[in-house]
């Protein structure tokens, strides 16, 4: 099994509004990932998480709230955003690096995010 | 500052044809390369590459890594449409994945 799980799939919200992106993972996997996909554009990191904290932050605007509630879990949680924060959000996990895939990353299905 | 090339950026071609996509790195505490396939949707996960010199190989796709001079290639023989897709590579360094532009490969029939 190496399924991450995204939810929604799709989300519109107003500027004003305040919503959650979720991200779950069964796998055992202690190292979690946000990324940002634009269109036409590769996936950019936004911030990783390593045993349940924060360990990378790539600048990233405060505007964009991450969370780690336990080993399975990542949120990303949003306010405030603006039109050009549309986007595919995309959560990834990987192994600790003594497993044989240690070194892999997997990615879930996304969420589509419209902001209006 | 730590970077992934990739070319060509875009490539067309016809089916049953050959190609060769590239990538190149240049990043500290190096883990692995990895190769991903991208249509309408999430990368989908092809190789992973952390030795010199063995080759990958899945169907039709094959990799290799080069840890001297620092680059990659991924194959793919007798294309067909449905390989139409961006070829995205990434490298693994620390608990960084950082990708390349990626290539955009059309196959025609």
């Amino acid at each position: 099994d190496t399924e991450v799980t995204q939810t929604p799939k799709h989300l519109v919200m107003g500027m004003t509004n305040k919503k959650s992106l979720k991200c779950e993972q069964h796998m055992g996997h202690r190292a979690m990932y946000w990324y940002k996909q634009k269109a036409k554009k590769p996936p950019e990191l936004m911030f990783v998480y390593s045993y349940e904290k924060l360990s990378i932050n790539e600048s990233v605007p405060s505007r964009f709230s991450p969370e780690c509630p336990n080993s399975s879990l990542l949120n990303l949680h949003l306010h405030a955003l603006q039109p050009e924060d549309s986007a595919l959000y995309l959560c990834a996990s990987s192994p600790p690096r003594g497993w044989d895939s240690g070194n892999t990353i997997y990615f879930g299905e996304g969420s589509w995010l419209t902001v209006v | 500052e730590d970077k992934v090339v990739q070319s060509p950026l875009s490539l067309v071609v016809h089916e049953g044809d050959t190609v060769t996509l590239n990538c190149s790195y240049e990043v500290t505490n190096f883990r692995s390369l990895l190769w991903y396939k991208q249509e309408k949707k999430a990368p989908t996960f092809l190789f992973m590459l952390t030795s010199s010199g063995i080759e990958k190989k899945s169907g039709r796709l094959s990799s290799i890594l080069d840890k001297k001079e620092l680059f990659s290639i991924l194959n793919i023989t007798a294309t067909q449409t449905g390989d139409s897709a961006v070829y995205l590579c990434a490298v693994l360094y620390g608990n960084k994945l950082v990708f390349g532009a990626g290539t955009i490969l059309r196959v025609k029939s």
